[in-house]
């Protein structure tokens, strides 16, 4: 099993670009979360997939778009990239609804942005 | 949402001496996650502690989770090289409503001196 992948790894964007960060994952988990984390300022939520054909904010959310194409793909959108999101990206999933305790996220590789 | 405030947010300890990272919350807590993410890595799962005062070890490695729900620590015992890595808390911050989220501790950056 692969996990959480992620793609692409790096990216280097220029200010208004536009990009799609893509994670799958192959554990048949319910819940899928997008997380950005910048130095000194730990992970911070930007979206979640609670469950298939839901998603809700987070933490962070302005500037972002999720899809959750089906039960084992979810996307992050940046519409027009700004240099405030240059940043490491994570996405992450879950066992969520129905699991027994623990609900331990498991995290992908991340993707690392720049936007000039 | 539950706010948690980690400490300290660095540390700097020589090889073989012990290491201990708090997380305070000024709410009771369900539960309280640990993670650990190695330089240039992921995040990765430690543990989980849902039980008032509960205590879990895994090797050097001592979880704590305060009488009242409200703090947790990790306490490395004999750091080693391989300990090295960004320590983070994290909780769920609707009390356990079944929100699936979690809201994560700034971390505390541990290096370990060889």
């Amino acid at each position: 099993n692969a996990g959480v992948t992620q793609t692409p790894k790096f990216q280097v964007l220029k200010t208004g670009q536009s990009m799609t960060l893509q994670c799958a994952q192959d554990m048949n988990h319910n819940s899928m979360y997008w997380y950005r984390q910048d130095p000194g300022m730990g992970l911070r939520l930007i979206y979640y997939s609670a469950s298939e054909g839901t998603t809700d904010k987070g933490e962070v959310p302005n500037g972002y778009n999720v899809s959750r194409l089906n039960k084992r793909e979810f996307s992050l959108r940046l519409e027009s990239a700004a240099p405030s999101q240059t940043s490491v990206y994570f996405c992450a999933s879950s066992e969520g609804w129905g699991a027994t305790p623990p609900y331990e996220q498991y995290f992908g590789p991340g993707t690392r942005l720049t936007v000039t | 949402g539950q706010q948690v405030m980690q400490i300290p947010q660095y540390q700097h300890v020589q090889e073989g001496e012990d290491f201990t990272t708090y997380c305070n919350s000024s709410t009771t807590l369900s539960n309280i996650q640990w993670y650990k993410q190695r330089p240039g890595g992921h995040p990765v799962f430690l543990i989980q502690l849902v039980k008032s005062g509960e205590v879990k070890k895994q090797k050097r490695l001592t979880f704590q989770f305060g009488e009242a729900k409200k703090n947790s620590s990790l306490h490395i015992t004999a750091t080693q090289t391989t300990d090295v890595g960004t320590y983070f808390c994290a909780l769920d911050p609707h009390s356990g409503a079944g929100s699936y989220q979690l809201t994560f501790g700034k971390g505390t950056k541990l290096s370990v001196i060889p």
